[in-house]
């Protein structure tokens, strides 16, 4: 598709249980990154992929954060053990290759997860 | 990333032009600078970028200070819909494919 795709568009969870988030990138986009926007402003790069192998993971919480972009699936993004620090917007964005002169990101609508 | 800054918000009358600064002292010579918005409860969209040529497109003008230290995004006729925050992003043209860092941008009003 022309659009990065998210689902769900909200989610709630109580503490300690299981969130897992979706991100259909843009057919033909080789890179996919997740990001976290906790308060208005501020975003934190969470990890990226080139097609299914991770590029950077440098932002993830390892102990319960975990992502995933197998062939022909969506990509995802699941916490287990959500905690009420959890709550976020999370925006999935693909950008092209470099070498096809993409410096743009294309961001999804984002998944509200709210833990309760 | 090299930092950039912004001011927090500001204002702007519909149809007029729009000019948000940005200022980054200690860009280095492989850095792009780049242009986000987010529109209120969508994800960040792309508006501009340039190395050191100003530059045009359909959304925005981007004019970039001959010692690249500070760039401004032009809106030449804001409307209601560019209300936003508007972010400026440093972006090393030799890690592209690397994650954006964003700052806190500014806080665009643009009132009827």
């Amino acid at each position: 598709g022309e659009e990065v795709a998210q689902t769900p568009k909200h989610l709630v969870r109580g503490e300690g249980q299981k969130a897992k988030l979706y991100c259909a990138p843009i057919k033909g986009h080789s890179y996919v990154f997740w990001y976290q926007q906790v308060l208005k402003n501020e975003f934190k790069f969470l990890i990226s992929f080139q097609n299914e192998n991770v590029f950077d993971e440098t932002g993830m919480p390892k102990e319960r954060f975990s992502a995933k972009c197998l062939p022909n699936s969506p990509c995802s993004l699941e916490i287990q053990a959500t905690k009420l620090e959890d709550s976020a917007v999370y925006f999935c964005a693909s950008s092209p290759s470099p070498g096809t002169g993409g410096h743009e990101q294309y961001f999804g609508p984002g998944t509200r997860l709210t833990v309760t | 990333d090299a930092k950039t800054t912004q001011p927090n918000s500001m204002e702007s009358n519909e149809e007029e032009p729009v000019h948000l600064p940005c200022n980054h002292s200690t860009i280095s010579g492989t850095d792009y600078i780049h242009w986000y918005r987010q529109l209120p409860s969508q994800g960040p969209e792309y508006v501009i970028h340039g190395l050191t040529s100003n530059v045009n497109n359909r959304m925005a003008s981007l004019a970039i200070a001959e010692d690249r230290k500070s760039s401004t995004l032009i809106l030449h006729r804001a409307t209601l819909r560019d209300a936003a925050v508007y972010y400026c992003i440093l972006r090393d043209v030799r890690g592209s494919a690397r994650q954006l860092t964003f700052g806190s941008g500014t806080q665009l009003t643009v009132l009827p």
